[in-house]
């Protein structure tokens, strides 16, 4: 299995802040990574397919950029409603894996 | 518009048996990869099964044997069949047609 790896595990950031979230791949998964936010009691919602692409009805202040074994997220300007969990997924071969979650906190 | 509902969770003891059950609407579910995604209270996502368009089926070790994805064409259904349910299957079970469609959930308990 491709093993998928975030950091930081948790961050604090302020209001405006820029943040950025890595992934690594244990092997090269060419551009097949996505991006999640999750919040409390709330199911997984896509932000970024194909490590670049912004999913319909997301800010464009979310991006995404990276191939192969490393990956990107950034958030340019944190907004109030960015505090969430973050994920980064692989659906270059099955099963599909999730890095292990990255807590976006108020500092 | 793109649905997932799943239902049948709940409380179990370990050892039994629940199945789970997801409706679709605005796309059949032979059409597409259809997935079972859990998360144990207060961790990460975890893959659990996926049946792809030929019928064909994958699992996680940790449920290979005890678990049977299955899928119902006509009624447009995606079902987890869970047996010998262990405490640390503890979690909310989400039916996902990844990446970008997933239902709300549903919360399996297993404890005495």
């Amino acid at each position: 299995d491709i093993q998928m790896t975030q950091s930081p595990s948790s961050l604090s950031a302020s209001v405006g802040d820029r943040v950025t979230i890595t992934c690594r791949a244990s092997q090269s998964i060419t551009t097949y990574l996505n991006w999640y936010q999750q919040k409390p009691g709330k199911a997984p919602n896509l932000l970024i397919y194909a490590a670049s692409s912004l999913q319909s009805g997301v800010p464009s202040r979310f991006s995404g950029s990276g191939s192969g074994t490393d990956f990107t997220l950034t958030i340019s300007s944190l907004q109030p409603g960015d505090f969430a969990t973050y994920y980064c997924q692989q659906s270059y071969s099955t099963p599909v894996t999730f890095g292990q979650g990255t807590k976006v906190e108020i500092k | 518009e793109v649905q997932l509902v799943e239902s049948g969770g709940g409380l179990v003891q370990p050892g039994g048996s629940l199945r789970l059950s997801c409706a679709a609407s605005g796309f059949t579910v032979s059409s597409d990869y259809m997935n079972w995604v859990r998360q144990a209270p207060g961790k990460g996502l975890e893959w659990v099964s996926v049946i792809y368009t030929g019928g064909s089926t994958s699992y996680a070790d940790s449920v290979k044997g005890r678990f049977t994805i299955s899928r119902d064409n006509s009624k447009n259904m995606l079902y987890l069949q869970m047996n010998s349910l262990r405490a640390e299957d503890t979690a909310v079970y989400y039916c996902a047609r990844v990446p970008r469609y997933w239902g709300q959930g549903t919360l399996v308990t297993v404890s005495s």
